[in-house]
């Protein structure tokens, strides 16, 4: 079946560093694949999203790319600040029927000043 | 575009009781779906719907628990004779049949004491 795997473990690091959190995933077909954030207390906001091989979504200084050779598609950012720090969660939905989603475990990010 | 929205937004209750949650998904939308979030994990899809039309669910929705979507609109899921292990966030979403992006509410926290 259709699954997510992210890195484990929270990420903390300081304002303005380089961020990159770690999604793979196994699926049939060509799913499309996402990255939600989860601010203390809140839904799942959409982030970003790509439906195609080699397609890289971006948002908010935000991004990832698609990656069918290696079922990646790892989220990035040059410079973060307090701001974002939250719970970053990978998804696939599938291609065809119900397009539920499949998340990953999620990555706590702590940003410190 | 008012967003999903869910009622309560936090639920305490005591073992055995039942619990019924509501939500409003975006107007437009046509799909309805469920998913249960336990602490320090991604969200699980429960169930669907297309229009009025429950079309899947998730076997991790045992027969305690139900769900309606009596006119294809607003829906409730309901749990019955509760237990500990269903202390959870439930999480509802809307999008739109053929489009893969899904748009989530704040969730519902139950707390089962």
């Amino acid at each position: 079946g259709n699954s997510v795997t992210q890195m484990e473990g929270p990420v903390t690091l300081s304002e303005e560093a380089f961020l990159t959190i770690n999604c793979t995933y196994t699926a049939t077909g060509y799913p499309s694949l996402f990255w939600y954030v989860q601010y203390p207390g809140e839904g799942l906001q959409l982030l970003l999203k790509a439906t195609k091989a080699d397609d890289k979504g971006s948002n908010k200084g935000f991004e990832a790319t698609y990656r069918k050779e290696t079922t990646s598609f790892h989220l990035e950012k040059g410079s973060v600040q307090v701001s974002d720090s939250a719970v970053y969660f990978c998804a696939l939905s599938a291609y065809y029927g119900n397009n539920r989603l499949a998340f990953g475990k999620g990555n706590q990010v702590v940003v410190i000043p | 575009d008012t967003g999903v929205s869910q009622d309560p937004r936090h639920k305490i209750t005591k073992r055995g009781q039942n619990v019924t949650f509501r939500c409003d998904p975006i107007s437009e939308h046509n799909r309805l779906y469920w998913y249960r979030q336990t602490l320090g994990q991604g969200p699980e899809f429960l169930t669907y719907f297309q229009n009025e039309a429950q079309l899947e669910k998730s076997r991790l929705l045992s027969d305690r628990f139900s769900a309606e979507r009596p006119k294809g609109s607003f829906s409730t899921l309901e749990i019955q004779r509760t237990e500990q292990g269903d202390s959870a966030m439930y999480l509802c979403a809307s999008s739109l049949s053929g489009r893969d992006t899904q748009y989530f509410g704040p969730g519902t926290r139950l707390t089962v004491l």
